[in-house]
């Protein structure tokens, strides 16, 4: 498997509950980013990871959202106290970010979370 | 504010007529640009990318799209639709001093058989 990938693809919680879902990106890629899709809308970005720091986390709606990137490789977006407005599809992708632009940015097939 | 435009939140063509989506960006300098394509129930897609080397960008299944500076548009054109070009098309902008990319609204492309 030569893409990102992201699991689980679905999953439906209860509203209150926490929830952790997790990317893999490609393999040699620095450069990790979240990004949020409700339904008929196009992606929004939530944080980009240059390594193992979020470097831009400007996008996190508010502090129930978290994301980390321990080794610089996987990440976990957390998300406390769920609520239904949290139902979405959430998309990680990740680049090279060597530096040359344009840098692409390739995407997972995303998890959709459904909040009842 | 730095934003991206999609004229068209859904587009209808007849299969083997021409494809139109436009798009505009705001910037006062030149972005990256990129079109990517989502089909039902998949990851997102890249077709073509604006690399400043050429106006014109070649994609792949034939889609192309022309930067124009002086209208700040990003179209994507194809000669010939396909049934199987039935998706959701987004035309998206990397400001890099942002480094983060903003997503259009997306057009919905339909294909009448």
């Amino acid at each position: 498997g030569a893409g990102v990938s992201q699991t689980p693809s679905n999953k439906v919680t209860e509203k209150g509950k926490y929830v952790e879902l997790r990317c893999d990106p490609i393999s040699g890629h620095t450069a990790l980013y979240w990004y949020r899709q409700s339904l008929g809308q196009g992606p929004e970005f939530l944080i980009y990871f240059q390594g193992t720091g979020a470097a831009d986390d400007s996008g996190l709606p508010n502090d129930r959202f978290f994301a980390v990137r321990p080794e610089g490789s996987v990440s976990t977006l957390k998300i406390q106290r769920t609520e239904r407005g949290d139902s979405a599809v959430y998309l990680c992708a990740s680049s090279l970010a060597s530096g040359a632009l344009p840098d692409t940015q390739y995407f997972g097939p995303g998890t959709r979370l459904t909040v009842l | 504010a730095q934003s991206v435009t999609q004229l068209d939140s859904h587009v209808s063509v007849s299969e083997g007529t021409p494809v139109l989506l436009r798009c505009n960006y705001s910037s006062s300098y030149s972005p990256s640009l990129f079109w990517y394509v989502q089909h039902p129930n998949k990851g997102l897609q890249l077709l073509l990318k604006y690399t400043s080397a050429a106006t014109l960008v070649k994609g792949i299944n034939g889609f192309e799209a022309e930067f124009k500076k002086s209208e700040t548009s990003f179209h994507l054109t194809k000669p010939s639709a396909h049934m199987s070009d039935a998706a959701e098309y987004f035309c998206v902008v990397d400001y890099s001093s942002a480094s983060k990319i903003i997503f259009g609204s997306g057009t919905r492309l339909s294909i009448r058989p």
